[in-house]
């Protein structure tokens, strides 16, 4: 079974300055990892995804992430945050067998201040 | 682009009351999924149907039952409600075939238990 651990419950941060929101999983399997961003009273958006090949992944709204594998994590990142990305960020995995389900992790709500 | 939808928005039931979710997933999208996400807390599995036969089960209650029918669309049945079901539950999507292995999110149900 996979297990997804987000170390951080809040991350604060001032508009412009580059944020980290860090992902750590469990799997005896490999797997695909995924960052979700829910906005208030929203639904979930897809990020970015990481498959394969590079471990380097670039999503949308200027956000990327890096797979490793060797310290199983897929930490998110973007150089310079806007107040709009006030959000909770989940990271998901979900095994690379059929009718794979997502487990996520808890969630880490990145608040952007002026 | 077509996306997953999800019906009612948002549903107020009373204790003991049944209620019934529906989801409708974009077109040639077979598998469906469907997750529970209380306040402040992540995303739960709960079950999952692939060409509308269960293909999956998480912690989903004996209570709550749900089925995929002919046109894919899937409906979540909840009985003898608790005031701990209210919680936003979110339908996704997915091919099962082709590399696109996203899942893609309904914008949810908001129920409401009182």
């Amino acid at each position: 079974a996979q297990s997804v651990t987000q170390l951080d419950s809040q991350v604060p941060v001032f508009e412009e300055a580059p944020v980290e929101l860090r992902c750590n999983y469990s799997s005896s399997v490999s797997v695909y990892l995924f960052w979700y961003v829910q906005y208030p009273n929203q639904g979930l958006q897809l990020l970015l995804k990481y498959l394969s090949g590079s471990t380097l992944v670039k999503g949308i709204n200027g956000f990327e992430a890096e797979f490793n594998k060797s310290q199983t994590s897929f930490h998110l990142r973007k150089p310079s945050v806007h107040i709009s990305d006030t959000a909770e960020y989940f990271c998901a995995v979900s095994d690379r067998g059929s009718f794979q389900k997502l487990v996520f992790g808890t969630g880490t709500r990145l608040l952007v201040s002026p | 682009a077509a996306g997953v939808i999800q019906s009612p928005r948002h549903l107020i039931k009373e204790k003991r009351e049944t209620a019934t979710l529906k989801c409708y997933p974009i077109p040639r999208h077979d598998t469906v999924y469907w997750y529970q996400q209380g306040p402040g807390q992540d995303p739960q599995f709960l079950i999952s149907f692939y060409e509308k036969m269960q293909s999956d089960k998480g912690s989903i209650p004996d209570r709550f039952s749900a089925q995929q029918f002919s046109d894919y669309h899937s409906e979540l049945n909840m009985s003898s409600l608790e005031l701990g079901d209210s919680a936003l539950y979110f339908c996704a999507s997915r091919p099962l075939e082709g590399k696109n292995t996203e899942a893609f999110f309904g914008q949810g149900t908001r129920l409401t238990v009182v």
